[in-house]
């Protein structure tokens, strides 16, 4: 599975775009960018994935590059509840191995 | 919606005692997996299950075994705790392979070993 980089810490204000940068510039052709977020002391919850149309869904909406090197998540209007660390990992759809994890982007979301 | 479920949200235990830890999921998943997450480090791949009776090492698998008797549920075995073994663990379930394969998270169980 192809790395990703992600930025350590951002911050937002409340009711702002948050646009959340991914960098996977060895990604193949058949693997998926997916994000997760874990806010504090829970388990990490799923957000979206795509592999190379843009995508939204009632969370979020994820742009994909062209050339699927990089993409973006972006939560529309984010609100305290939306502080949280943010995971992109990359992937092959079904694939039965899981990419660990990395470090994720601290988003912290201010009044 | 799917339901992931740890048995203990926090358990201390002393070095070199066995420790079990319970996952359970309620989607007839196929794909269980058990995670440790530490600060700085992110979460990191101990082992991973996609059927009854099957396992396969992650990234970490030395001082951990794993259990699957039944399709719902998922065990982590500490054969003999260590301080180091003091961490986060998170189970997850994932539908079968041609599925979309989110992973679905339980709620961790943090592990203190003294």
């Amino acid at each position: 599975d192809a790395k990703t980089t992600q930025p350590p810490s951002m911050d937002c204000a409340e009711g702002r775009a948050a646009n959340l940068p991914c960098n996977h510039s060895t990604i193949s052709g058949n693997e998926y960018v997916y994000w997760y977020r874990q806010i504090h002391s829970q388990g990490p919850q799923y957000i979206i994935h795509g592999l190379k149309n843009n995508e939204t869904n009632e969370m979020a909406s994820l742009i994909i590059t062209e050339d699927r090197k990089s993409s973006t998540l972006i939560l529309p209007h984010a609100t305290l509840r939306d502080t949280a660390v943010y995971y992109c990992i990359v992937r092959v759809k079904g694939s039965a191995r899981q990419l660990t994890f990395g470090s994720g982007t601290q988003l912290t979301v201010l009044p | 919606d799917v339901k992931v479920t740890q048995s203990s949200r926090y358990l201390v235990k002393r070095t070199g005692e066995k420790v079990f830890l319970e996952c359970v999921q309620d989607m007839d998943h196929e794909n269980m997996f058990w995670y440790r997450q530490d600060p700085g480090l992110g979460l990191r791949l101990i082992y991973f299950s996609y059927d009854v009776k099957m396992k396969e090492k992650g990234d970490i698998p030395e001082g951990y075994s794993v259990s699957r008797e039944k399709k719902e549920r998922f065990s982590l075995i500490l054969e003999s705790a260590s301080t180091n073994q003091t961490s986060m663990y998170l189970c997850a379930s994932s539908l079968p392979r041609q599925g979309a394969g989110e992973l679905f998270f339980g709620e961790g169980s943090r592990l203190t070993v003294l």
